[in-house]
């Protein structure tokens, strides 16, 4: 059962540098996710998709950019790091979105921008 | 805009001595209220959905309630094993997303 999978598990950056975090799922779950969580915090939203070629953006969704080619596939580019973005990114999954639904999360990918 | 606070940000307890953490919540139109488990260095999991006032869920130790403006988790005679950190959320009239509160950090001592 692999669920939801990110890659890379960790990754410094340096500032300026672009970065695509990668996020598959098998589970044929039509609405996935981006969120951030920075330490002692909740998750916040970055992006989400409800489908193949449909995306929309969160709550904190400036300095990066997302694309759903595929219902598996949901990558997260960031363009030209920044301290700021320094945290841990969550990719997660569900059915017909959150209302009644779970939301399954991935093991997180934790970005350092130096 | 949807919010959620939780209390305390820590509790430190006791093998065996029970305890209750709460969500209070701010939403137009309350579509699911959400409780997940999260360990250190991993995923957020799926514990509890609530969906409308004076619904209760269950599951081992761990029993959630769900008021107009607020959720609590209580915990029966904790074990070490439930430390973690306990995240709850909403989703609202909006749709599609969940807003989290910033969590509860639950160390339960032996």
């Amino acid at each position: 059962n692999a669920g939801v999978t990110q890659t890379p598990k960790f990754r410094i950056l340096k500032i300026g540098q672009s970065m695509t975090l990668q996020c598959t799922q098998d589970m044929n779950h039509n609405y996935m996710y981006w969120y951030r969580q920075d330490p002692g915090m909740g998750l916040k939203l970055i992006y989400y998709s409800v489908g193949a070629g449909i995306t929309d953006k969160g709550e904190v969704p400036n300095g990066y950019n997302v694309s759903r080619s595929t219902t598996e596939d949901f990558p997260l580019r960031l363009e030209l790091a920044a301290p700021s973005q320094t945290s841990v990114y969550f990719c997660a999954s569900s059915w017909e979105g959150a209302s009644g639904n779970t939301i399954y999360f991935g093991e997180g990918s934790w970005l350092t921008v130096v | 805009e949807d919010q959620v606070t939780q209390s305390p940000e820590a509790l430190r307890l006791q093998e065996g001595e029970s305890s209750s953490l709460n969500c209070s919540y701010t939403v137009s139109g309350l579509r699911g209220l959400f409780w997940y488990r999260q360990d250190p260095g991993k995923g957020p999991e799926f514990l509890f959905t609530l969906y409308s006032a004076g619904e209760e869920k269950e599951k081992e130790r761990l029993k959630a309630t769900l008021t107009k403006k607020e959720s609590f988790l209580h915990i029966t005679a904790p074990k070490p094993e439930d430390s973690a950190t306990y995240l709850c959320a909403v989703n609202g009239a909006a749709g599609n997303k969940l807003t989290f509160g910033g969590g509860t950090r639950v160390l339960v001592k032996p």
